[in-house]
């Protein structure tokens, strides 16, 4: 069992737009930065967003996030098939002195 | 480029011992701190292990704490992960991961990964 907690799997059709949250606690998202990373099929992760809603060079505006108290929010809009992938939350838990992920979310851009 | 490369995966026994490596080019090495990462076949990602650039300091699981040792060698640019007493639950894909600039753990470079099979 994951310390953050992504929902499963979310869908939307292409065009549209979704979010992903990540819920955690108060010695992980609440009291450090947050990053998202997206594995798409067969491939290594890749960091998609950074200290909480930053994007690395190359990652397209489509994509942002945000962070509210003890959770944050992976938003994707224009959704593309390309989109379809698996995308996970990671931050700092200050408590257990490591590093923890969200279970996942694979999405699936109908 | 940035680019790191994964090695020393393959099929061991319960109770053995592997080491896996992690070889960087592209970037000065030895100013970045670097991460495993684990992804058991068909599941998510799990933080393994974190050494800082000089090795100052170092952090581990719970799951592997005890058992698995992360060295590095800055004049090589190499990364190491010493894995001992292997379980079949530490079957995995590793990725070595290049500690990003910044707050938070930020894992801006992932190797494509090494595969670890513990199984009799």
């Amino acid at each position: 069992q994951s310390v953050l907690t992504q929902p499963p799997s979310v869908s939307a059709a292409p065009g549209q737009k979704v979010a992903i949250s990540c819920s955690g606690s108060s010695s992980n998202i609440g009291s450090n930065f947050v990053s998202w990373y997206q594995q798409l099929p067969g491939t290594a992760p890749k960091l998609l967003i950074y200290e909480n809603n930053k994007r690395p060079s190359g990652i397209p505006d489509r994509f942002s996030g945000s962070k509210s108290g003890t959770s944050a929010t992976l938003g994707i809009t224009g959704l593309q098939t390309g989109d379809e992938a698996d995308y996970y939350c990671g931050t700092w838990d200050t408590s257990l002195s490591a590093g923890v992920f969200g279970g996942g979310t694979k999405l699936t851009v109908l | 480029e940035v680019q790191l490369g994964e090695s020393g995966g393959g099929l061991v026994q319960p109770g053995g011992s592997l080491r896996l490596s992690c070889a960087a080019s592209g970037f000065t090495f030895d100013t970045y701190g670097m991460n495993w990462v684990r992804q058991a076949p068909g599941k998510g990602l799990e933080w393994v292990s974190y050494i800082t650039s000089r090795s100052s300091s170092i952090y581990y699981a719970d799951s592997v704490k005890g058992r698995f040792t992360v060295s590095r060698d800055n004049a090589k640019n190499s990364l190491y992960l010493q894995m001992n007493s292997l379980r079949a639950e530490d079957t995995a894909v590793y990725h070595c991961a290049r500690e990003g600039y910044g707050s938070g753990r930020i894992l801006d470079y992932w190797g494509q990964g090494t595969l670890v099979t513990v199984s009799s």
